[in-house]
């Protein structure tokens, strides 16, 4: 049971913006950064955002993060059927002294 | 190139062991703390373990403490993962990575599966 809570789902149309939600408490996301990976099914996961806003190289401006308190969200605009996959947010927490992914959250381009 | 490449997983029988390996290359591998993940069939992404790069310090998930060991071979330029008593629960896919869950980890080699069942 993960301490990082996602939507299951989110979709939108071609060209659109989603939002990806990720809920923690004080002892992960209130103290630490955040990370946030996609998961093409069947491959590896890809670092797409971390210490809570920054994109590694080759990572386009359409990804953003952001974090506010105990939440993160993370952003995809112009949305491309490329970017149907799932998306985890990660972060340390401090009481448990270890790492921990969110739920996992499948976006579904209409 | 900087690449990850794990090995070492298998069938193995409920209490049974193995160690999984992960080679790196392309970066300089004892500067950095790495981590392990698994992903249970059709579910998400588990943190497993994690060992810091040059004070060697470990963590480990609660559902892992006391059967898994994470160690590192700076030398060698390669990241284990002694699994022993092994369960049901520990089938997935195993992938290593560079870096920590909260400053991101950049660098994922493409996973090695392992089965426990009899």
């Amino acid at each position: 049971q993960s301490v990082l809570t996602q939507p299951p789902s989110v979709s939108a149309a071609p060209g659109q913006k989603v939002t990806i939600s990720c809920s923690g408490s004080s002892p992960n996301i209130g103290k630490n950064y955040v990370s946030w990976y996609q998961q093409v099914p069947g491959t590896a996961p890809k670092l797409l955002i971390y210490e809570n806003n920054k994109r590694p190289s080759g990572i386009p401006d359409r990804f953003s993060g952001s974090k506010s308190g105990t939440s993160a969200t993370l952003g995809i605009t112009g949305l491309q059927t490329g970017d149907e996959a799932d998306y985890y947010c990660g972060t340390w927490d401090s009481s448990l002294r270890a790492g921990v992914f969110g739920t996992g959250t499948k976006v579904t381009v209409l | 190139e900087v690449q990850l490449l794990e090995s070492g997983g298998g069938l193995v029988q409920p209490g049974g062991s193995l160690r999984l390996s992960c080679a790196a290359s392309g970066f300089i591998f004892s500067s950095y703390p790495m981590t392990w993940v698994r992903q249970a069939p059709g579910r998400g992404l588990e943190w497993v373990s994690a060992i810091g790069g040059s004070d060697g310090s470990t963590f480990y998930a609660d559902s892992v403490k006391g059967r898994f060991t994470i160690s590192r071979d700076n030398s060698k330029n390669t990241l284990y993962l002694q699994m022993n008593s092994l369960r049901a629960g520990d089938t997935a896919i195993y992938y290593c990575a560079k870096g920590v869950c909260d400053r991101g980890m950049d660098v994922w080699g493409q996973g090695t599966t392992v089965t426990v069942s009899s």
